[in-house]
């Protein structure tokens, strides 16, 4: 059964950083890209970034780049967004989300449930 | 960017009608079109890929049609289970998400 589990959403001032993860399992990992999209409560779904399955190629949304960082560790099924000067827009639920092949960006055939970051001072 | 645009932003439907959701792209994305379920409290769900391509387990009375700029889903007899938001997403340049249609069911 493929499981992404996300973890270390919180709460951040504005201007600060914050790094959420995502560990996956069930599936092989290393074989596909992945991506995060996030969700402010009630509102509509952001594309937020995506990485290839080598880590060849990353890309963002307009919105975060220059401030987010995605990575991943294919070793330890991991990916992680790296999150700076964080602004209150940027408040909402971070989803880790499966790509269906390995490059380029495709549909999304699994998601997380999703941690919460709240921006606010 | 390609923006996408759904409508209606609502629509309330008896069980066993009939729901059409409507998904319009602002340049053609051929057919890199999905679709979305998102009950409420869940993460979204695939349903649809390629525009007309049903995921595993998502029952026939979904389907989806359309290529270029102009996509439908169709629930052909609509259940309780039903009630979610549907959220059209384009993968032909970068990845964009419609704003999504709620379902009501009265």
């Amino acid at each position: 059964e493929v499981q992404l589990v996300e973890s270390g959403g919180d709460w951040r001032q504005p201007g600060r950083s914050l790094r959420v993860s995502c560990v996956a399992s069930g599936f092989n990992f290393g074989s596909y890209a992945m991506h995060w999209v996030r969700q402010v409560p009630g509102k509509g779904l952001e594309w937020v970034s995506g990485i290839t399955w080598n880590s060849d190629n990353k890309a963002y949304a307009d919105s975060v780049k220059g401030r987010f960082t995605v990575s991943r560790d294919n070793a330890n099924n991991s990916l992680y967004l790296e999150m700076n000067s964080l602004r209150a827009e940027d408040t909402a639920i971070y989803f880790c989300v499966k790509d269906q092949f390995g490059s380029a960006w495709n549909y999304f055939d699994y998601w997380g449930q999703g941690t919460l970051v709240t921006v606010s001072s | 960017e390609i923006v996408l645009t759904q409508s209606p932003g609502t629509l309330s439907l008896s069980p066993g009608e009939r729901a059409t959701l409507s998904c319009r792209a602002s340049q053609s994305v051929s057919r890199y079109l999905a679709w979305y379920q998102q009950r409420p409290g869940q993460a979204p769900r695939l349903l649809v890929s390629g525009a007309s391509t049903r995921a595993t387990g998502i029952p026939d009375r979904y389907s989806g049609s359309g290529s270029g700029t102009d996509f439908t889903l169709t629930i052909s007899r609509l259940e309780p289970e039903d009630l979610a938001v549907y959220y059209c997403q384009q993968y032909s340049n970068s990845v964009t998400f419609g704003g999504g249609t709620k379902v009501e069911i009265k």
